[in-house]
């Protein structure tokens, strides 16, 4: 069975700080992982994705995540928060048929001026 | 360019209403097509998918019911609504590569 796990359903940092949101997924094969973005009252805007290419994985408005197999973990990463950040940020798994998607339970990103 | 319209964008139903969202895709052909719901405070529940006109595909026993009636066209319905049916209904669709795409949302409040 496929399940993601988000630790953290609320993160808050500064502007400027680190951002570090972790996602755990357990597979029986090797997944296709995800993340997306959501801002309120609208639909899921996809940042970037991993399908078995480089485990370094940059998408857009300036995150990154990293695909770790032996750890399990796909954390999504931004060096330098903005304001405009502030949204939930939802991991996701799915398989090689691509039938369907497993999403974690979300992290509400929260910057602080 | 692929595009994904949900309408109506809001809804405010009487419970025991029937419910009707529909779901229209444009510019790609034979997609997979899906349905999620968003209850308040809580992550992403997929009710259904599809593959093909026809096909339809149940992810949890519920109060709904959907169908694919033409191959860009995917509609979320019920006969009659329930509390529990409130929340944020968001349909997605895929095509050659793995990553989900997602329309805008509804926003169903039943009363």
């Amino acid at each position: 069975a496929q399940s993601v796990t988000q630790l953290g359903s609320h993160v808050s940092v500064s502007e400027g700080a680190l951002v570090l949101l972790r996602c755990n997924y357990s597979s029986s094969v090797p997944p296709y992982l995800f993340w997306y973005v959501q801002y309120p009252n609208q639909g899921l805007q996809l940042l970037l994705k991993y399908t078995s290419a480089a485990t370094l994985v940059k998408g857009i408005n300036g995150f990154e995540a990293e695909f770790k197999k032996s750890e399990t973990s796909f954390h999504l990463t931004k060096p330098s928060a903005h304001m405009s950040d502030a949204a939930e940020y939802f991991c996701a798994v799915s398989l090689y048929n691509f039938n369907k998607f497993y999403f974690g339970s979300g992290t509400k990103l929260n910057v602080k001026p | 360019s692929q595009t994904i319209h949900q309408w109506p964008a809001t809804l405010v139903q009487p419970v025991g209403s029937p419910l009707s969202l529909e779901c229209t895709v444009e510019g790609t052909s034979n997609p997979n097509l899906y349905w999620y719901r968003q209850a308040a405070g809580r992550g992403l529940q997929l009710l259904f998918y599809s593959v093909g006109i026809g096909q339809i595909s149940s992810e949890v026993p519920q109060n709904l019911s959907a169908s694919r009636p033409q191959d860009r066209q995917f509609i979320l319905s019920s006969k009659k609504l329930l509390l529990s049916d409130s929340g944020f209904y968001l349909c997605a669709w895929t095509e050659m590569g793995p990553e989900q795409f997602f329309g805008p949302g509804t926003r169903l409040t039943v009363l």
